[in-house]
């Protein structure tokens, strides 16, 4: 089992550029979220899918979408990035309660 | 909403002390709460979790108590090592059918060999 899994592990954009983050769960579960962490703030959320075909905002969801393409994968879109979206973007996966968390990306924008 | 207050923010203990970190929750309703250590580079991982009906719930070195009528729950590590050196994380969920956490704002444990 490979767990949560994340690409790009790094990213660099410049302001105004678009991207999406990936992420993959294979531990079948229905649960999935995406995360940002910046120093001294701790881990905020930004989107989470119960399940497949539905997602729901976080704390914040502003300047992102998210789509959940299927059970294993939930995607995070950045559509103009901005310098305050620098931050390290984790995503998660649960079942019946525990958060499994993948290595991260570190994204910047300059 | 729920919010979550965690301290201290950084913890220096020598080698084979105690350890102990503390959060409090706002949100009565919360009843899951969560413990996460984070290394150098890494994504958070659990390390132990406790439930709104147990006080207390201990794993080798690693406990945690809580106290509903404060929400107020805490970390307790002992005879620290160190590779307990890390970042902690507390969170506080409902059980909502999806266990949405709030985070507190982490604790940096350094053990001094």
């Amino acid at each position: 089992n490979a767990g949560v899994t994340q690409t790009p592990k790094f990213q660099v954009l410049k302001t105004g550029q678009s991207m999406t983050l990936q992420c993959a769960q294979d531990m079948n579960h229905n649960s999935m979220y995406w995360y940002r962490q910046d120093p001294g703030m701790g881990l905020r959320l930004i989107y989470y899918s119960a399940s497949e075909g539905t997602t729901d905002k976080g704390e914040v969801p502003n300047g992102y979408n998210v789509s959940r393409l299927n059970k294993r994968e939930f995607s995070l879109r950045l559509e103009s990035a901005a310098p305050s979206q620098t931050s390290v973007y984790f995503c998660a996966s649960s079942g019946v309660s525990e958060q499994y968390f993948g290595p991260g990306t570190r994204l910047t924008v300059t | 909403g729920e919010n979550v207050e965690q301290h201290p923010s950084t913890l220096s203990v020598q080698e084979g002390d105690s350890a102990v970190i503390k959060c409090t929750y706002s949100d009565s309703a919360s009843n899951y709460f969560p413990w996460y250590k984070q290394e150098l580079g890494k994504g958070p991982q659990l390390i132990i979790d406790i439930r709104s009906n147990v006080g207390e719930k201990k794993d080798q070195r690693i406990a945690v108590t809580l106290n509903k009528t404060a929400k107020h729950f805490s970390l307790h590590i002992t005879e620290t090592q160190p590779e307990d050196s890390a970042v902690y994380f507390c969170a506080a969920s409902q059980n909502s059918g999806t266990y949405k956490y709030i985070f507190g704002t982490g604790t940096r444990l350094k053990v001094l060999a």
